[in-house]
């Protein structure tokens, strides 16, 4: 069964800052089918991005995504206070059919 | 609009059976999957299974398999998601969400609002 593994499990940082988040599997992930999500508190997930790189509809320029493999990272260039929020990578095709890591919590300092 | 909006609170006693529900809007209902995700208080996102309403395609996570239902009415474009016997680990926030599938790209990108599921005697 695959695992994702994000780190760190809380990020603090301020706005204008540059935020890194890592998404590590235990298992080969196609770059294509590798997402991330952006959860407020008490709202639904959100699609960032898709397909290793791409943007979902609305998304920012400042979010990018790099990486292959079984490494990913997520990086948000310059933080602005509605970037605050958690962060979830998830995977297509291992078993289980999907699944997500555990999440980052970005959080204001 | 595309849209997924899903059913409200319940509040259920131990033992007892729940279906919930998410009515999509806005697109070809058949010819997209949907998926149901848990979120546990205070908890991340786990994938339950994945319905594909043309043809009722249904797989599941091993987590869940056995545990829960999901099933969907073409009719009436509404996907299910349904318990026989609610257990008090069960109280989550349940999401659907609709498959974006491009055949190269997967992602889920349409989400419900999520239903709010308290076990509780």
């Amino acid at each position: 069964e695959i695992v994702l593994t994000q780190s760190p499990g809380t990020l603090s940082l301020s706005p204008g800052e540059r935020a890194t988040l890592s998404c590590r599997t235990s298992q080969t992930v196609t770059s294509s089918y590798l997402a991330w999500y952006q959860q407020k508190p008490g709202q639904a997930p959100r699609l960032l991005i898709y397909g290793a790189s791409s943007r979902a509809a609305g998304i920012p320029d400042r979010f990018s995504v790099s990486g292959s493999g079984t490494d990913f990272t997520l990086t948000i260039s310059r933080l602005e206070p509605e970037d605050f929020a958690v962060y979830y990578c998830q995977q297509y095709g291992s078993s289980p059919l999907y699944s997500f890591g555990q999440g980052t919590k970005l959080e204001i300092k | 609009e595309v849209q997924l909006v899903q059913s409200g609170v319940e509040v259920i006693k131990p033992g007892e059976s729940l279906k919930i529900s998410c009515k999509a809007s806005g697109y070809s209902f058949i010819t997209y999957w949907i998926a149901w995700v848990r979120q546990m208080p205070g908890k991340g996102l786990e994938w339950m299974g994945i319905i594909y309403p043309g043809d009722s395609d249904t797989r599941y996570s091993p987590s869940f398999q056995g545990q829960v239902t999901i099933s969907a009415d073409k009719s009436i474009t509404t996907a299910y998601l349904q318990w026989s016997s609610l257990k008090a680990l069960d109280t989550a926030i349940y999401y659907c969400a609709r498959l974006y599938d491009s055949g190269w790209y997967r992602a889920f990108d349409i989400w419900g609002q999520g239903t709010v599921v308290t076990v509780s005697s």
